[in-house]
């Protein structure tokens, strides 16, 4: 059983502190690497996806990297502000042709103002 | 342009009980999804549709039918509801089904069997 992990689970950060967290995968079934944003009460949005080693993603004050011999991708934010708040998701594509991706359970992050 | 739809957002059955949860989307997508999503999991693929006219299983396909209806529209029917089935459950669609595609989400069904 493929297993994405994510750590840490939850973690509280003040506002205006940078931060990040880590997706885990079994490297030698890489094929493209997704992170979301979900809101409570609202709908996963997509962030990036991301396909080769050293691939690094920025959308404003958050960006990704991705190491796929070693089997992890960091998102960071910049300048953690309260609308930040949300469950950030990784998901795991195995192959171009297959089209399941593998989920991570998240890590819930809130931002104290 | 709605993205995504679902209805109904809230539900609650009595266990043996049936219900239809609807999907729609509005982006001509061709491939569509159902997930569900449990406390401290990963969502968990329960059926997909990558093309108007096919269906497939997913991970954890026991306890529901699907129907793609058309193009736009992917329904998830629940025969006999268990208490094990109670979650919320994300409809997706994406482009094409390659796992590089991203997917566009609903907002959700949280269901409840008593």
């Amino acid at each position: 059983i493929l297993n994405v992990e994510q750590s840490p689970q939850s973690l509280h950060v003040q506002e205006g502190d940078s931060t990040n967290f880590t997706c885990s995968f079994p490297s030698s079934n890489f094929y493209a690497l997704h992170w979301y944003r979900w809101e409570t009460a609202k709908s996963p949005e997509a962030l990036f996806v991301m396909t080769l080693n050293g691939d690094e993603k920025k959308k404003g004050r958050i960006s990704a990297t991705l190491n796929t011999k070693e089997g992890y991708s960091y998102l960071y934010i910049k300048g953690s502000q309260p609308e930040d708040s949300a469950t950030y998701l990784c998901a795991l594509g195995l192959t171009d042709s297959n089209y399941q991706l593998i989920w991570g359970a998240g890590t819930k992050l809130i931002i104290k103002p | 342009n709605a993205g995504v739809t679902q209805t109904p957002k809230f539900q609650v059955l009595k266990t043996g009980q049936s219900m239809t949860l609807q999907c729609a989307q509005d982006m001509n997508h061709n491939s569509m999804y159902w997930y569900r999503q449990d406390p401290g999991m990963g969502l968990r693929l329960i059926y997909y549709s990558a093309s108007e006219g096919t269906t497939d299983k997913g991970e954890v396909p026991n306890g529901y039918n699907v129907s793609r209806l058309n193009k736009r529209e992917f329904s998830l029917r629940l025969e006999s509801a268990a208490p094990s089935q109670t979650s919320v459950y994300f409809c997706a669609s994406s482009s094409v089904p390659y796992s590089t595609d991203t997917q566009y989400f609903g907002p959700g069904t949280r269901l409840t069997v008593l």
